[in-house]
């Protein structure tokens, strides 16, 4: 068990809809990572979060958002659903900070968009 | 344009012996590399990890060899035991003196111990 806590595990939804997940870090932990894997894009970098904000930014649509709350949990939003959003969404976290780059994983939540 | 790339897509070994699995890089940006192991219907797992000033990092059963002049890295892991079975994914990071980023990944190598 990483200590890194997903929701919800499975989703499943239409096309054209809105949905949000769930990131609960580390404890301790202030960075927070988003990643998506497809069964042809393998892990891609989406978004990070550091204490709050916005950190560093990878391969995210513009239809997908995320923020990260004062008590460090943190929420992708994913909007205009398509049918190629269906994935599993990882979301990571880490101390921060320069002295280590360790990232650990949550289980994932797996998206189906119908 | 894969910056991680893991060529064998799946590596077989038999219980007791070494397994190698291998990556290599493009991005002369990259100073910190990271192996994952992950199972089925599971988020990744961390293995090891290499800062660049490093050669080698040793943990157990598992050894992380890099050589920057080749951007290629590989993990060694002896002996190989049943569960050890599992996708293996390379990873790399360019902390850029500022802090932690997104991890650029391998599509991993599923190594299969047989008995």
């Amino acid at each position: 068990d990483s200590g890194v806590t997903q929701t919800p595990k499975h989703l499943i939804t239409a096309t054209g809809q809105r949905v949000t997940l769930r990131c609960s870090p580390r404890s301790g932990d202030l960075s927070v990572y988003w990643y998506q894997q497809s069964l042809d894009q393998g892990l891609q970098f989406l978004i990070q979060y550091y204490n709050g904000e916005e950190r560093a930014k990878g391969n995210i649509l513009e239809r997908f958002s995320a923020q990260q709350f004062p008590d460090l949990h943190s929420e992708l939003n994913l909007s205009s659903l398509e049918l190629g959003d269906s994935a599993l969404y990882f979301c990571a976290s880490s101390a921060g900070g320069f002295q280590s780059n360790e990232q650990f994983f949550g289980p994932g939540t797996r998206l189906t968009v119908l | 344009d894969q910056q991680v790339k893991q060529n064998s897509p799946s590596l077989s070994v038999q219980e007791g012996r070494i397994s190698i699995l291998n990556c290599d890089y493009t991005n002369s940006m990259f100073d910190y590399f990271l192996w994952y192991k992950k199972y089925p219907a599971e988020g990744p797992t961390f293995l090891i990890s290499i800062s660049s000033i490093k050669d080698k990092n040793e943990d157990g059963r598992f050894t992380v060899f890099l050589n920057k002049s080749a951007k290629h890295l590989s993990l060694h892991i002896v002996p190989s035991q049943p569960g050890d079975s599992a996708v293996y994914f390379c990873a790399a990071s360019a902390r850029s003196g500022g802090g932690a980023d997104g991890l650029t990944f391998g599509k991993g190598t599923h190594l299969i111990i047989q008995p």
